[in-house]
């Protein structure tokens, strides 16, 4: 099946410190992937959407500048939180879209995401 | 615009009871709808899917069957496990739009 990594799966860091966090689409090719922010016992909040080669579209209220995504490669978006404070603290949750045709195209693969801790 | 209702949890159950967690959708087109796991600490899994009215998924002792009259994909299983307690989302998904519900906490106690 379609299997999505994430790194590191978590970390600490200091306050004004960036983080980057990596997903990977390990056996397929992913043309579209997704950041989500899950706060503790809600739902999951869309960050943004990464299309390989193409600036990534931001949600409403999400600042670009301060959540960088890459989608260098068809199996690889990077999200790094830049400068990091107490608040940015979460649970990190990339999934990615089968771009090959197998399966249902809707269909979104999740990593297993990287909790944040910015002490 | 489309969404997902789903039933609020948190839902507390022995083992070897049934369950039903509901949910319900509002699209304008035909889209795809979506059970999804998440086990306390990890991301979500796919656990069944569904493409078109009528369509049934299954895994795992899970169904869902999507209902575009009553516009519902309720999630059950007939003997639910220790190991089923987790959050349990609906999602309806579109074009490149996805939609969550807000997730129901299942607890099975032994």
């Amino acid at each position: 099946g379609a299997v999505v990594s994430q790194h590191p799966s978590w970390v600490i860091c200091k306050s004004g410190t960036s983080v980057k966090i990596e997903c990977r689409s390990l056996d397929f090719q992913a043309t579209t992937m997704f950041w989500y922010r899950q706060f503790p016992k809600q739902s999951l909040m869309l960050m943004a959407t990464s299309n390989e080669g193409s600036k990534a579209t931001y949600e409403q209220g999400v600042e670009k500048d301060k959540f960088l995504i890459n989608h260098a490669s068809l199996t690889l978006s990077t999200l790094t939180v830049t400068s990091a404070h107490p608040e940015d603290s979460s649970f990190y949750i990339c999934s990615a879209r089968d771009g090959t045709g197998r399966g249902l195209k809707e269909t979104q693969y999740f990593g297993p995401g990287t909790r944040l801790l910015v002490l | 615009g489309d969404s997902v209702t789903q039933m609020e949890g948190p839902v507390t159950l022995s083992e070897e009871a049934f369950l039903t967690i509901n949910c319900t959708y509002t699209a304008t087109g035909y889209p795809s709808l979506f059970w999804y796991v998440q086990y306390p600490g990890e991301g979500l899994q796919l656990l069944l899917k569904a493409t078109k009215a009528d369509d049934k998924g299954s895994n795992k002792g899970f169904e869902a069957t999507y209902r575009k009259e009553t516009t519902s994909f309720h999630l059950e299983k007939g003997s639910v496990q220790v190991s089923d307690s987790a959050v349990y989302f609906c999602a309806l998904g579109t074009g490149n739009q996805f939609y969550f519900g807000t997730g129901t906490s299942l607890t099975v106690i032994p």
